[in-house]
């Protein structure tokens, strides 16, 4: 079992913001590091996988870099919009994709 | 392409008795997994699948069972429901193939155990 720090806990921000959020994660053993994106009644989807030291993917207005040497994965929504509004989870998994382990998350609330 | 199918999506039990979470995905994922969902935690694992005829156990395995007697099914079984079991379950695949795949998600089934 990983032990995964996601900050902030909940994040508000303001229509046209950009915003960042962490997700750290034990260095050694690292094998991939997966984003969520989930919305309230809906169930978690992916947005990322990343699994080299130094990966950056980008989707639209949303990017993330993963640091597997420090264990640290930003992610980055710029111009947030009020459909941006979700948990973001993050995930890394050690020595295989099978067993990811979550964090609890980062809810972000755009208002408009 | 319905992707991953949870049922029921909604159930009480009372305590003690028994029940199958149903999962079925259509994308031919060897990878399925079961998850729980409870307040101020993240998702934990539960049991997961690497393929047909094999399982393992995860992060929260005790009270559950499951099998896997073909690629597009993996029940997860209450044996003897407790009020602990409360949660909202997930089901999860994905290709085991290269590393480049993310989870894909059923709805969810919302278990209460009174």
């Amino acid at each position: 079992i990983l032990n995964v720090e996601q900050s902030p806990q909940s994040l508000h921000v303001q229509e046209g913001d950009s915003t960042n959020f962490t997700c750290s994660f034990p260095s050694s053993n690292f094998y991939a590091l997966h984003w969520y994106r989930w919305e309230t009644a809906k169930s978690p989807e992916a947005l990322f996988v990343m699994t080299l030291n130094g990966d950056e993917k980008k989707k639209g207005r949303i990017s993330a870099t993963l640091n597997t040497k420090e264990g640290y994965s930003y992610l980055y929504i710029k111009g947030s919009q009020p459909e941006d509004s979700a948990t973001y989870l993050c995930a890394p998994s050690g020595g295989s994709n099978y067993k990811l382990t979550f964090g609890k998350g980062t809810l972000l609330t755009v208002n408009p | 392409n319905a992707g991953v199918t949870q049922t029921p999506k909604f159930q009480v039990l009372k305590t003690g008795q028994s029940m199958t979470l149903q999962c079925a995905q259509d994308m031919n994922h060897e990878y399925m997994s079961w998850y729980r969902q409870d307040p101020g935690m993240g998702l934990r694992l539960i049991h997961y699948s690497v393929g047909a005829g094999i399982t393992d156990q995860g992060e929260v395995p005790n009270g559950y069972n499951v099998s896997r007697s073909t690629t597009e099914d993996f029940p997860l079984r209450l044996l003897s429901a407790a009020p602990s079991q409360t949660s909202v379950y997930f089901c999860a695949s994905s290709e085991t193939t290269g590393v480049n795949y993310g989870y894909t998600f059923g709805s969810g089934t919302r278990l209460t155990v009174v």
